[in-house]
């Protein structure tokens, strides 16, 4: 499956390090969306893009800091990390609503597993 | 607000034991319904969905039935596979504009041979 890819699959960095995570949608798609998943709790949505523009940021800390410079690139910045930053991040793509009946099926990329020491 | 509940894990069965994995959700209006599966070390794979009261979704022999009466979206499989083992995700989708998917916690299913 190669419809959204992520770049690094891995990456360890210090709490002063900035490094950038990469998302990629080969799908058509108008909607690209981060998640958070932590061991032994729920998936948590991080930022939603639609069309372009930033349409939901959920309470995450200013040391995460997405950009999405067209529809079929998605990145989150990050600078300052904590060790409870420590997980895996997921992207996701869909086809945002424009209409009764569209698809909102999201698709997932492969992840970023992310460690700060 | 809209949540999702599933049945707590792990699940462990024997290879071609029955499954079934619950999951009840409490929405307004009339959201879609979603199986995810994870498998170990890859991102999350869209199994089956549901967009409308009493749609069966169904995929690789499982299959799920939007139940509004109950609220419920239940994960069934007749006979599961080693190679099923991976941990599954209900979700639903809000209906807006951006397509928020809101999950349950995640139920790990083991299968043994």
């Amino acid at each position: 499956e190669t419809g959204v890819t992520q770049t690094p699959r891995h990456l360890v960095m210090g709490m002063t390090n900035k490094k950038s995570l990469k998302c990629e949608q080969h799908l058509g798609h108008n909607a690209m969306y981060w998640y958070k998943q932590s061991a032994k709790k729920p998936l948590e949505l991080m930022f939603v893009y639609s069309l372009e523009e930033r349409v939901e940021n959920n309470s995450v800390p200013s040391r995460f800091s997405p950009e999405c410079p067209n529809s079929s690139h998605l990145f989150l910045h990050l600078h300052t990390l904590q060790p409870e930053d420590s997980a895996l991040y997921l992207c996701a793509s869909s086809q945002a609503r424009t209409g009764a009946g569209v698809s909102n099926t999201q698709y997932f990329g492969p992840g970023t597993r992310l460690t700060v020491l | 607000g809209n949540s999702v509940t599933q049945m707590e894990g792990p699940v462990t069965l024997s290879e071609e034991a029955f499954l079934t994995i619950n999951c009840t959700y409490t929405a307004t209006g009339y959201p879609s319904l979603f199986w995810y599966v994870q498998y170990p070390g890859e991102g999350l794979q869209l199994l089956l969905k549901a967009t409308k009261a009493d749609d069966k979704g169904s995929n690789k022999g499982f299959e799920a039935t939007y139940r509004k009466e109950t609220t419920s979206f239940h994960l069934e499989k007749g006979s599961v596979q080693v190679s099923d083992s991976a941990v599954y995700f209900c979700a639903l989708s809000e209906p807006s504009n951006t397509g928020k998917l809101i999950f349950g916690q995640g139920t790990t299913l083991q299968v043994k041979p």
